[in-house]
């Protein structure tokens, strides 16, 4: 019901690749959150959307957030080895603005 | 110092042992959060305090205790843990519990024997 579906659960790409991965939910969402965690560290905030249909970018990464207010997906183009880590979606519940839902993360890695 | 920062950021202990970790903030905000993260699931929001006032305890056990002293600082205090309780502890804290943003710290990360 409100959980986050994200997928894939992992990704081995090269070097310079575009990625691209999602959340899904069969809940309505009023925020959505992109955050990346690196090996020994805490997640660090990407992106973060707040109307259905936004796009925002941050430097090489896109983010969405999709019409239906169910799902957002995140983009990364030309990926580079510092790109490495576990990217988490994160959102709000419409309705319910203290009940923060994230996916179980998509792990990264980037072949030189 | 700046951010969220969190102590100590390696622990093992025993089922028996008692300790603590600690987590400070730096930037000001009013809601601190505690979560348990393990390998290949969501984080778990396990506690949520707003002015040092708990106001979420999502079905934690009782062997984890938090404490807020001040706006700044969170504990969280554990007691005859369970191997199951080896996980990553993370901190966050953010504007209020409403605001989307939440800061994390680096997390503890904790192995019971």
């Amino acid at each position: 019901g409100q959980q986050l579906n994200q997928s894939p659960q992992s990704m081995f790409i090269q070097e310079g690749e575009d990625v691209s991965m999602n959340c899904t939910s069969s809940s309505i969402f009023n925020t959505w959150l992109w955050y990346k965690q690196e090996p020994g560290e805490g997640p660090v905030l990407l992106i973060a959307l707040y109307k259905a249909g936004e796009l925002t970018s941050n430097g090489r990464l896109t983010a969405q957030f999709g019409i239906t207010r169910k799902d957002s997906f995140l983009n990364i183009s030309a990926s580079i080895p510092s790109d490495v880590g576990i990217y988490f979606c994160a959102g709000r519940i419409l309705y319910n603005n203290n009940d923060m839902r994230f996916g179980a993360g998509t792990r990264l890695t980037v072949k030189p | 110092e700046t951010g969220v920062t969190q102590t100590p950021r390696h622990l093992v202990m025993g089922m028996t042992n008692k300790k603590s970790l600690k987590c400070e903030q730096h930037l000001g905000h009013n809601a601190m959060y505690w979560y348990k993260q393990s390998a290949k699931k969501p984080l778990e929001l396990m506690f949520v305090y707003n002015f040092k006032e708990q106001t979420e305890n999502n079905s934690v056990p009782s062997r984890f205790s938090p404490e807020c002293p001040n706006s700044s600082h969170l504990f969280l205090h554990l007691h005859t843990l369970q191997p199951e309780d080896s996980a990553l502890y993370l901190c966050a804290s953010s504007q209020d519990p409403r605001r989307e943003t939440q800061y994390f710290g680096p997390g503890t990360r904790l192995l019971v024997l």
